[in-house]
């Protein structure tokens, strides 16, 4: 493992807090990808990036937000407008967005 | 509505048995189907895509478009195989829609 890294593992958080999930890679990857799991379900996408200083929403954008200034970084923000934030959420990248995905460990996110 | 099934959340075998991994797709495009494998304390990772036709690990699928199924299938299952499997599904725009998993027992 390793090249694609997601921090913190476990994070807490009180309500109406905005806070940001880290996703960092150095496999030299264009596309970068947000997915939100919940259990029972499948991965749902949140963000996705093509190329360093552009991303388009996923299927469940509404009250997150992302940045991609670098092409190794591609943090999440989850804001205060997300209904229900808590949850497992996977980072992921690939070569371009035709290609097998890589994914990071995660980060388990709990709003209490 | 494009959606991928995996209609069973658990599936529990003896090792040496067939193991067989159902996976339902609707989809009105061309698609493309994968097959990815998060075994415990590990990374989700990729275990197949169709369009490359292997068998890793002894796993094969085939993409049967009368069916829309893209079952994965062992002959004979092994502890190690033990792991949670997820089918998904590449859409026209590349992005991927998953499946709910489906957690794989293989008992000794």
């Amino acid at each position: 493992d390793g090249g694609i890294t997601q921090s913190p593992k476990y994070l807490f958080r009180k309500e109406g807090q905005n806070v940001t999930l880290s996703c960092e890679q150095n496999l030299n990857h264009d596309a970068m990808y947000w997915y939100r799991q919940d259990p029972g379900q499948g991965l749902r996408l949140i963000y996705y990036s093509q190329i360093v200083n552009d991303f388009q929403k996923g299927d469940i954008a509404e009250g997150y937000s992302v940045s991609r200034e670098k092409k190794e970084s591609f943090p999440l923000t989850v804001t205060s407008a997300q209904k229900n934030p808590t949850a497992f959420y996977l980072c992921a990248s690939s070569i371009d967005n035709t290609d097998t995905q890589y994914f990071g460990p995660g980060t388990r996110l709990t709003v209490l | 509505a494009q959606r991928v099934t995996q209609p069973e959340k658990l599936l529990s075998v003896f090792k040496g048995a067939p193991v067989e991994l159902k996976c339902n797709y609707s989809y009105s495009g061309s698609p493309e189907l994968f097959w990815y494998v998060q075994y415990s304390r590990q990374r989700l990772q990729l275990l197949l895509r169709h369009i490359s036709r292997e068998s890793i690990k002894g796993f094969t699928a085939d993409l049967n478009k009368g069916e829309t199924s893209f079952h994965l299938k062992k002959p004979f299952a092994q502890e190690e195989d033990s792991a949670m499997y997820y089918c998904a599904l590449s859409r026209s725009n590349y992005q991927l829609i998953w499946g709910a998993g489906t957690k794989l027992i293989i008992k000794p």
